[in-house]
């Protein structure tokens, strides 16, 4: 069964510029989750999903950060404009049901200079 | 606010030595409790779970852990280190179970040969 899919695994982008992460979750499950982990910390829940609807996205940086998961399968995170602190892992999830384990995808390493 | 500590950022065990990483939560209720581990370069993977019945709990790659109420801890046991055990490991605890996580800071796991 593969896994949570993540890409691209590395982006480098000057601040003010736009980037967006895809997740692919395991297929069948319907909560997905968006982390951002910064370094030597642990993750942080920025949005959860439950099919197709953004169900907590409390923290989330909403005037920059923006997320979709459109037929409540794959989901995009978007920052637009990008600011230095945002570099960081951006980990995807996905759990059978809310509640289920997650199960993590290997994260989008951004760097933004 | 519930809260996660991790005792020291950074341990070193030898192999074939006893692995002890430190877990305290903040509540006087009882939460659910999940031990992750991290390597290099991969997402999150998880190595076992309480939630409820027996306070020890047996996990994958000869991991346990323990839930002590009175202590408020859950500390992650293995009897004998084994070289592939070096990673960063996160508790990680939740007050209804699938309620968002919040993580501890990890603790990077380094064993010598």
């Amino acid at each position: 069964e593969a896994g949570v899919v993540q890409s691209p695994r590395y982006k480098i982008i000057e601040k003010k510029q736009p980037v967006a992460f895809w997740c692919n979750p395991i297929s069948g499950h319907n909560t997905l989750y968006w982390y951002r982990q910064n370094l030597g910390q642990g993750p942080e829940l920025l949005i959860r999903y439950e099919n197709e609807e953004a169900v907590d996205d409390s923290q989330l940086p909403k005037d920059r950060f923006s997320a979709e998961r459109l037929k409540g399968v794959d989901s995009t995170l978007k920052i637009q404009p990008a600011e230095l602190g945002d570099s960081a892992v951006y980990l995807c999830a996905s759990s059978a049901s809310f509640g289920e384990t997650q199960y993590f995808g290997p994260g989008t390493r951004l760097l933004v200079l | 606010a519930q809260s996660v500590t991790q005792l020291g950022s950074h341990v070193s065990v030898s192999e074939g030595a006893l692995v002890l990483l430190r877990c305290n939560y903040s509540s006087s209720v009882p939460p659910y409790l999940f031990w992750y581990v991290q390597y290099p370069n991969q997402g999150l993977q998880l190595l076992l779970k309480y939630t409820t019945g027996a306070t020890l709990v047996k996990g994958i790659n000869g991991f346990e852990a323990e839930f002590k109420k009175s202590e408020t801890s859950f500390h992650l046991t293995k009897p004998s280190a084994h070289m592939s055990d070096a990673a960063e490991y996160f508790c990680a605890v939740s007050y209804n179970y699938g309620q968002n996580f919040v993580f501890g800071p990890g603790t990077r796991l380094s064993v010598l040969p």
